[in-house]
């Protein structure tokens, strides 16, 4: 099955800096890469995704970079801000499934003030 | 539009007990999938419905069951239930029946400690 790397584990930045997570996929047939924010205590948030026909897709402040030859693929944070605190999570389909998703075990952002 | 429900919010159960738990999709979803989240494991699908059928099933014992009403509603049960079951459990609808795993939208999740 999909094997989803996530790293690092745990990333602390000073506000306004950028932060990059990075996450590796086994499958060569995964065709969707999400990124999730779940705060402490809530629900994870899909605050971006990426079909694989795309290199780069931006959204204010957060972007998605895909690497289907290496096949990973990365989340970036600009001008971080303390609200950006959380837990990230990317995820891929395993091949064949339009069903569900594998999740990396997750990076704990913490955005110094 | 309401969010994703579910119920109860915490539990508390002893080894060999059962469970059920509840979850309200999105108003128009018809797509339910269930989630465990643990810190160790990170989220494990569970399973997804749709119009009442379980379409895709996780790698998980068949203690974990679940089913879904004609109104979207789903319950999922564990019976049995051991120590490693403690977990939170999400829900998670989407509007898109033809790929499901695409837009999920979670509920909060109920958090079950077994004792």
């Amino acid at each position: 099955g999909e094997n989803v790397e996530q790293h690092p584990s745990t990333l602390s930045v000073q506000e306004g800096d950028s932060a990059v997570i990075k996450c590796t996929y086994s499958d060569s047939a995964s065709n969707y890469f999400p990124w999730y924010k779940q705060e402490l205590g809530k629900r994870p948030q899909l605050i971006i995704d990426i079909r694989s026909n795309v290199g780069e897709k931006k959204d204010q402040r957060i972007a998605v970079t895909l690497n289907k030859t290496a096949k990973h693929f990365s989340l970036h944070i600009t001008e971080t801000q303390p609200e950006d605190s959380a837990v990230y999570f990317c995820a891929a389909p395993p091949r064949g499934s339009n069903y569900k998703l594998t999740f990396g075990k997750g990076t704990l952002l913490t955005v110094n003030p | 539009k309401a969010g994703v429900t579910q119920t109860p919010r915490y539990l508390i159960k002893t080894r060999g007990q059962q469970v059920t738990l509840s979850c309200s999709p999105i108003s128009g979803h018809r797509s339910v999938s269930w989630y465990q989240q643990t810190p160790g494991q990170g989220l494990q699908f569970l399973f997804e419905y749709f119009s009442e059928t379980q379409r895709n099933k996780g790698n998980f014992p068949g203690r974990f069951s679940g089913r879904q009403f004609s109104n979207s509603r789903s319950e999922m049960n564990v019976s049995t239930l051991e120590l490693g079951d403690s977990a939170l459990y999400l829900c998670a609808s989407s509007p898109d029946g033809v790929r499901p795993n695409e837009k999920l939208f979670f509920g909060s999740g109920t958090q079950l400690s077994v004792l």
